[in-house]
């Protein structure tokens, strides 16, 4: 089982729709989570924590759920600049990460 | 703008070739900074952490001798393929720890190097 899973889609959808991504993580131990986003052949950007109590920027809004060992990200009124791959990040313990395979989204007009 | 910065951002070069790859922080002091490769359509996997005036601590699987990784100063690490292969084309992006409480990972602009 990998350590971080992700649907990898592509979620195809139209300009204005909400769209949510879900992740999964194995390790209990787990410790912070994050959102970045990849655009096609550049690095990745973080795109935002993911705080025990659910956060929210803008119209983006991540949570989590320990107990379930699961995280989410909802994008409200998708933009066709939100096309990217979106990439769960889990940290267990010091500065190291485990990415996720990324989930690809695409806005259509 | 900016907290790391990667160089070179694209390599083409003959089979046989050694490949230099710099990572540096900038404004700030990275104690350690990490390597990544991603193939295509693929997710980063580590290869590697670069601890500043000591050895790197390798991921399973790859060779450290393949591999070189130098960390000589708080702001500067660099990657080293030598005697790259094919096989060895890939995506690979450097990332180091900056933000007040430098649980933030912020990565390089990434190396495309191709080997033909």
């Amino acid at each position: 089982r990998k350590e971080v899973e992700q649907d990898p889609g592509p979620f195809n959808v139209p300009e204005g729709a909400t769209v949510a991504f879900n992740c999964t993580y194995s390790n209990s131990a787990s410790q912070s989570f994050f959102w970045y986003r990849q655009d096609c052949r550049k690095e990745p950007k973080l795109l935002m924590s993911v705080y025990s109590s659910g956060n929210e920027d803008g119209r983006f809004t991540a949570q989590l759920n320990r107990a379930s060992q699961y995280i989410s990200l909802l994008i409200r009124d998708s933009k066709l600049s939100d096309s990217a791959t979106y990439l769960c990040v889990v940290n267990v313990a010091g500065n190291m990460l485990t990415f996720g395979g990324g989930t690809r989204l695409m806005v259509k007009p | 703008g900016a907290v790391v910065s990667q160089h070179p951002s694209r390599v083409i070069c003959k089979s046989g070739t050694s490949v230099k790859i710099e990572c540096r922080s900038l404004d700030f002091q990275a104690t350690t900074m990490f390597w990544y490769r991603q193939f295509p359509k693929q997710s980063l996997m580590l290869m590697a952490t670069s601890n500043e005036g000591s050895k790197a601590t390798y991921e399973q699987g790859v060779e450290k001798d393949k591999f070189l990784i130098n960390h000589a100063s708080l702001t500067l690490s660099t990657l080293t393929v030598t005697s790259a292969h094919p096989e060895d084309s890939s995506f690979y992006i450097c990332s180091a720890n900056a933000g007040v409480a430098k649980n933030i990972q912020y990565f390089g602009a990434g190396t495309r190097l191709s080997v033909l």
